[in-house]
């Protein structure tokens, strides 16, 4: 079945760094989409792809749909304490799997201040 | 505008017992979505639910159930429980075509199963 492996697992940071990670997949996505979780609460929606080759903003975010429409990438820049959480790309493909959307394992991001 | 609610916050079953979690999905949404994250796990697809139908199912058994009803809210039943079964659900909701890729999740419902 369909899997996204994400990378890296964690991170460490300080305050003010750049902090990138990223997503991909054996298949096509149609869609991309990033979530942010903190702890005890569900996943935030903080950026949707949809074309292949999208370049994002949303703030400190930019987030890109890769060309191969296999894999996509996050970026945060200068990263500040509340950015600490769970990363989550997420994949849309279609076909017999609509509605499903298809989760990575998560990035765990620390900001040290 | 009111997010995803989802009651209750927390439940605890004993093993074979059923559990009933309920979700309400934001105001003009009519796709209601159920994913559960176990412990260290990612979220795992549940069922899809859309003007009342069930349109998609996950790798679940049937005693992962669930329904929508006319106000679009949605209920999810799981029969029989098991120890595995202790996990966060988390209930989403969406516009339909073409922003139904979107999806908005409530807090979650934490069941434990004991």
């Amino acid at each position: 079945g369909q899997q996204l492996n994400q990378s890296p697992q964690s991170m460490f940071i300080q305050e003010g760094e750049d902090v990138s990670m990223n997503c991909t997949s054996s298949s096509i996505f149609n869609t991309w989409l990033w979530y942010k979780q903190d702890p005890g609460e569900g996943p935030v929606l903080l950026i949707a792809l949809y074309k292949a080759g999208e370049l994002t903003s949303n703030g400190r975010l930019t987030a890109q749909f890769g060309i191969t429409r296999k894999d996509s990438f996050l970026n945060i820049s200068a990263s500040i304490p509340s950015d600490v959480g769970i990363y989550f790309c997420a994949g849309f493909a279609g076909g017999t799997s609509y509605g499903k959307l298809t989760f990575g394992q998560g990035t765990i991001l620390t900001v040290h201040p | 505008e009111a997010g995803v609610t989802q009651s209750p916050t927390h439940l605890i079953k004993t093993r074979g017992q059923q559990a009933t979690l309920r979700c309400s999905p934001i105001s003009g949404h009519t796709s209601v979505y159920w994913y559960q994250q176990a412990l260290g796990l990612g979220l795992q697809f549940l069922l899809w639910y859309d003007e009342g139908e069930e349109r998609n199912r996950g790798n679940f058994p049937p005693r992962f159930s669930g329904r929508q009803f006319p106000n679009y809210s949605s209920e999810l039943n799981v029969n029989a429980l098991e120890l595995e079964d202790s996990a966060l659900y988390l209930c989403a909701s969406s516009l339909v075509l073409p922003a139904a890729n979107e999806q908005f999740f409530g807090p979650g419902t934490r069941l434990t199963v004991l």
